[in-house]
Parts: structure tokens; sequence; C-alpha cells
């Protein structure tokens, strides 16, 4: 099946500080990925779809100037999280959509990336 | 608004059999997901259904009704490694996964 991967698995940052999230369809190309926030016992929520070349699609909540992403190819999206709060502590995940056979979808998750605030 | 609803906590008895049922009230319908999560991993995917019926994948089964909003996942012959959270994902009209918010599934010897 689609591989998706995620760079770095986890990273401890300060207070502050910018850190940056890659995320790749290894084997496929993905016009459209997905990033995904859990805390924990929670349910994956939605950040942003982000499309190949276009700006990003933000959800309600989510502040599009700390959390900026980057579609830059088919292949690669970034999700940089600016000025890191001990808030934004999370389990980070990308998806991507890969269209199988007719018109049917799967969507292959990252294996997330666990990010630790300071 | 677009609703998902699954039970919050299951728990079943190894080698046995369990349903994980999921309604939904979504925007448009493209497709059902199962999706199984381990702590502290990301979703390894499970099942599509677009059409009613049911979907067979060695131990694991999914069914879909899109007259009633209505699926579940159905697992045989249950082993330890079964444990594990459920998610129950509906894609949307505009192409976008709406989660359920789990199901954890604890396996007892």
């Amino acid at each position: 099946g689609a591989v998706v991967s995620q760079h770095p698995s986890w990273v401890i940052c300060k207070s502050g500080t910018s850190v940056k999230i890659e995320c790749r369809s290894l084997d496929f190309q993905a016009t459209t990925m997905f990033w995904y926030r859990q805390f924990p016992k929670q349910s994956l929520m939605l950040m942003a779809t982000s499309n190949e070349g276009s700006k990003a699609t933000y959800e309600q909540g989510v502040e599009k100037d700390k959390f900026l992403i980057n579609h830059a190819s088919l292949t690669l999206s970034t999700l940089t999280v600016t000025s890191a709060h001990p808030e934004d502590s999370s389990f980070y995940i990308c998806s991507a959509n890969a269209m199988t056979s007719g018109d049917s979808y799967e969507q292959y998750f990252g294996p997330g990336t666990r990010l630790t605030v300071t | 608004g677009q609703n998902i609803d699954q039970p919050t906590e299951m728990t079943a008895t190894e080698g046995a059999i369990v349903q994980i049922n999921c309604t939904y009230q979504t925007s448009g319908f493209n497709g059902l997901f199962w999706y199984q999560q381990h702590a502290g991993e990301a979703p390894t995917f499970l099942s599509y259904n677009v059409l009613d019926g049911l979907e067979e994948k060695g131990r694991f089964s999914s069914f879909l009704s899109r007259s009633k909003g209505y699926s579940y996942l159905l697992l045989k012959e249950l082993q330890m490694k079964d444990s594990a959270s459920y998610l129950c994902a509906v894609m949307d009209s505009n192409y976008q996964l709406i989660w359920g918010a789990g199901t954890k599934l604890i396996i007892k010897p």
C-alpha cells in the first residue's frame, strides 16, 4: 500500500521557538494532504487541508499565522509551529488521499510527530 | 451539523466476536472508513465502504447501510493485540473525513 512518512517522529523544543514537521508521500502523488492534531485520549482533530500549489484551508479555531502549512510539491507538505507554547504539545499527524481503482479513496496516515514544548 | 456516534468503550474476551457500531449524519457521503489506532500511534486503515452491504477482510468485516446512516465493524477470533481504539470516519461531500471519537476496545484473556 501507499506509504506516508513524517519527520521528525518526535521533537522537544523550548517555548517561543519554531518547529517544522515534514510529511511526504513516498510512492504516490498527493494533491491533497491533511494535518491533524490529537491530544491524549481524544479523537483526531483536523487542523487544515493542504493543496499543492495553493494556500491551505484551515479549520475554524486554528490560527493560520501560528501553524504555517506549505505544500511545495505533490509529495511534500510541511507544518511549521511558530512561537510554540506548552499548550501546543500534541501528536501531529499528516495524511494524504490516494485514489484507488474506480472512485475509491483511501487515506494514508503518516506515523505522527510527537511535539513537546517545554 | 455533522455527527458521528460510536460507543466510548467496549470489553470482549479473547477468541470471541465483537461488533462496534457507528451511526452518522453528514453533509453528503463519499464513503465510510474504519481505522485501528493503538495508543501513541497513528491510525491504520482497516476498511472502506461506499456501497451497502458487508465487506469481509480476514478476521475483520465492515457493514454499511446508507439509508440508515449506520455501519458496524465486526471483529472475529479476537486476539489480545486487537486491544486498541477503533475509529469510524465518513468522507463528506467535500471529500474530507469527519471523525468519530473512537471506541476503545479492551480484550480480556
